[in-house]
């Protein structure tokens, strides 16, 4: 199975600071790559998918780049409602899709 | 709207069963293949299972691959997950998924609508 590595772990960032999380695949994935946000008690959200392209309805604040390997999923400016843990997930070939440990993002 | 309902989870002891249930509305069942992600208690996402929207191909992590089957019944507008055998590292909550292709790959897809969860405690 394709492994997913994100760094980091976790993140303290503040209000309006811009910040990076990135995910590395264990072989190349092309662009098959989502991203999903997950507040506690509740099923993640998808945020990107296709490495870049932003789901309907889900801020322009949010954009995710990369290929083959390295990827990554850029908050602009942070919002309150942004602190939450962030999760990529590799979809390439056939099931099973694997998820990286995930990053969660705290207030500073 | 949209609707991801699972149930059939709860308490059962190591080497037990269960079947977990998700039923969709809102959309056309049948076109969508549909998946399970699995999350233990303070822990991250796992990838589950999967299933094509006719249910002819099956796919499995290799966690749990010969301990759960998946199904489905379109008339029914259901996803199943048998779970037996189960061991203690299977508690979590269960989420069902919509997948979505977003490109000529079928099974490249998106998750794009999720279930609020159920629950499988594994304990003695």
């Amino acid at each position: 199975d394709i492994q997913m590595t994100q760094s980091p772990s976790s993140l303290s960032a503040s209000v309006g600071d811009r910040v990076t999380i990135t995910c590395r695949a264990s072989q190349s994935i092309s662009n098959c790559l989502n991203w999903y946000q997950q507040k506690p008690g509740i099923a993640p959200k998808l945020l990107i998918y296709g490495a870049s392209s932003l789901q309907s309805g889900v801020p322009s604040r949010f954009s995710g780049s990369g290929s083959g390997t390295d990827f990554s999923l850029t908050i602009s400016s942070l919002q309150p409602e942004d602190f939450a843990t962030y999760y990529c997930q590799q979809v390439y070939n056939t099931p099973p899709f694997t998820f990286g440990q995930g990053t969660k993002l705290e207030i500073k | 709207e949209v609707q991801l309902v699972e149930s059939g989870g709860g308490l059962v002891q190591p080497g037990g069963s269960l079947r977990l249930s998700c039923a969709a509305s809102g959309f056309m069942f049948s076109r969508y293949a549909m998946h399970w992600v699995r999350q233990a208690p303070g822990k991250g996402l796992e990838y589950v299972s999967a299933i094509s929207s006719i249910g002819d191909t099956t796919y499995y992590a290799s966690s749990v691959k010969g301990r759960f089957t998946i199904s489905r019944d379109n008339a029914k507008n259901t996803v199943y997950l048998q779970l037996d055998n189960l061991r203690p590292e299977d508690m979590a909550v269960y989420y069902c998924a919509r997948g979505v292709a977003w490109n000529t790959n079928r099974w490249s897809h998106y998750f794009d609508q999720w279930g609020q969860g159920t629950l499988v405690t594994v304990s003695s």
